[in-house]
């Protein structure tokens, strides 16, 4: 299996402007989840989904933030409008559930200027 | 709510040395307890996990974890460091019988002198 698949894999943008993340997890597994990595914060979990459904958005921080994903095989995380404190690496993840353990991408560079 | 604790922001060694970096959680329920490694610009690598049975679980790259359920700790350990070990180091809790989501810490910078 490829592994966990994040694109793309660096991106640079404006502020303001829309910014689109995008992830394919592993093929068979069942949860998926978007990370987001700051050297201020660490780790930060923004959403996770079972089955293709929301389970826990808490995470998200506003809701400039969006995440979906519309069948087992693609999700994305949506950013409208960015802003410079979004700058970050941003991870996806996915687990087959029973012992969660989870598989993450390389992740995706973001820079907001 | 669970909670872990890295202990070490920073830990730096020189090669072939041995190194444990030290992991204590907080949780009411039995656990789930990993490790992954990151290197630099990559994602996150499972190094080992304890689901359950022996306490002493050995990972990738000869590392090696004891879980020690009274003092809640989770402790990784390798008798002998490389160059490539350079990398940040991830510990992590679950709830088996909970959502999904794992709860990590802060993460431990390993540096490796020659």
């Amino acid at each position: 299996d490829a592994g966990v698949i994040q694109s793309p894999r660096h991106e640079v943008t404006e502020m303001g402007q829309e910014v689109t993340l995008r992830c394919k997890p592993i093929s068979g597994h069942d949860y998926l989840f978007w990370y987001r990595q700051t050297m201020m914060r660490g780790l930060e979990l923004l959403i996770y989904f079972n089955n293709n459904v929301p389970i826990d958005d808490s995470g998200m921080p506003e809701d400039r933030f969006s995440a979906k994903m519309p069948n087992a095989s693609f999700s994305t995380l949506k950013i409208q409008p960015s802003e410079p404190r979004d700058s970050a690496v941003y991870f996806c993840a996915s687990s087959l559930g029973y012992d969660h353990e989870q598989y993450f991408g390389p992740g995706t560079r973001l820079t907001v200027t | 709510a669970q909670s872990v604790t890295q202990l070490d922001s920073q830990v730096p060694v020189f090669e072939e040395a041995p190194v444990e970096l030290r992991c204590n959680y907080s949780s009411s329920v039995s656990v789930y307890l990993f490790w992954y490694v990151q290197y630099p610009n990559q994602g996150l690598q499972l190094l080992l996990k304890y689901l359950s049975g022996s306490t002493l679980v050995k990972g990738i790259n000869g590392f090696e974890a004891e879980f020690n359920k009274s003092q809640t700790s989770f402790h990784l350990r390798k008798p002998s460091v490389h160059i490539s070990d350079t990398a940040e180091y991830f510990c992590a809790v679950s709830d088996p019988s909970g959502a999904q989501k794992l709860v990590f810490g802060q993460g431990t910078r390993l540096t490796i002198n020659p």
